[in-house]
């Protein structure tokens, strides 16, 4: 049963250009949304984040939008630049008992061509 | 300065055998967590610790045993390796409220 869903195993966008990367969610109850990147060879690393309570939160290149009605976040990059290419996760977190839960969506590699 | 290491990187071993995790983090946070990227690239939740308490445990075999010997410190047994078991286990520490968790490298687990 996956609650975060990243349909979109890869991207491929030209440098310069606007990255849109997309999550579906299924948990209504999901507290936080953020974004994670990833290299090769790396752990992941915290890009962003929206609370579910706002629709967009911005961060330099960085924008998330969060749809509550559509259970869809997605994040834009712009310009989009050749060290971009990663993977990106997106995560949803509930806050249980003790503390937050997060799942993570299965990732969307993202290519930026120079 | 790593804030969040885990050793070793690699480890192949054979199935039956015990082997062991460790993840340490210096950022003073309060909340570690293990997770399991498999071959379809998903990262799961396996355990959760506040405080050197297990918070969260997810349906993980109890062949799999974490242990919090003080805040700083997640460290993670496996009893009978089994060829299942290969994946990449990565260790995250957390603190803020919004749950921005920082990752160590990754352990690059093989069965044999």
């Amino acid at each position: 049963d996956q609650q975060v869903k990243q349909n979109s195993p890869s991207l491929s966008v030209q440098e310069g250009r606007i990255s849109i990367l997309n999550c579906d969610y299924t948990n209504s109850m999901f507290d936080y949304f953020l974004w994670y990147k990833k290299y090769p060879a790396e752990g992941p690393t915290f890009l962003i984040s929206i609370s579910s309570i706002k629709d967009k939160n911005e961060d330099g290149r960085f924008t998330v939008f969060l749809n509550k009605s559509a259970k869809h976040l997605s994040l834009h990059i712009v310009p989009s630049q050749p060290g971009d290419s990663a993977v990106y996760f997106c995560a949803a977190s509930v806050l249980n008992t003790g503390g937050f839960k997060t799942i993570f969506g299965a990732g969307t590699r993202l290519f930026v061509k120079a | 300065d790593t804030a969040v290491s885990q050793t070793p990187k690699y480890l192949v071993t054979q199935m039956g055998n015990d082997k062991s995790i460790k993840c340490e983090q210096n950022l003073g946070h309060d909340t570690m967590y293990w997770y399991k990227q498999d071959s379809k690239k998903f990262l799961k939740i396996m355990f959760s610790y506040n405080n050197k308490e297990l918070i969260i445990n997810e349906t993980v075999p109890n062949r799999f045993s974490p242990k919090s010997p003080d805040k700083a410190h997640l460290n993670l047994h496996i009893n009978s390796l089994e060829l299942g078991d290969s994946a990449v286990y990565f260790c995250a520490s957390s603190q803020d409220v919004n749950n921005e968790q920082f990752f160590g490298p990754g352990t690059r687990l093989t069965v044999l």
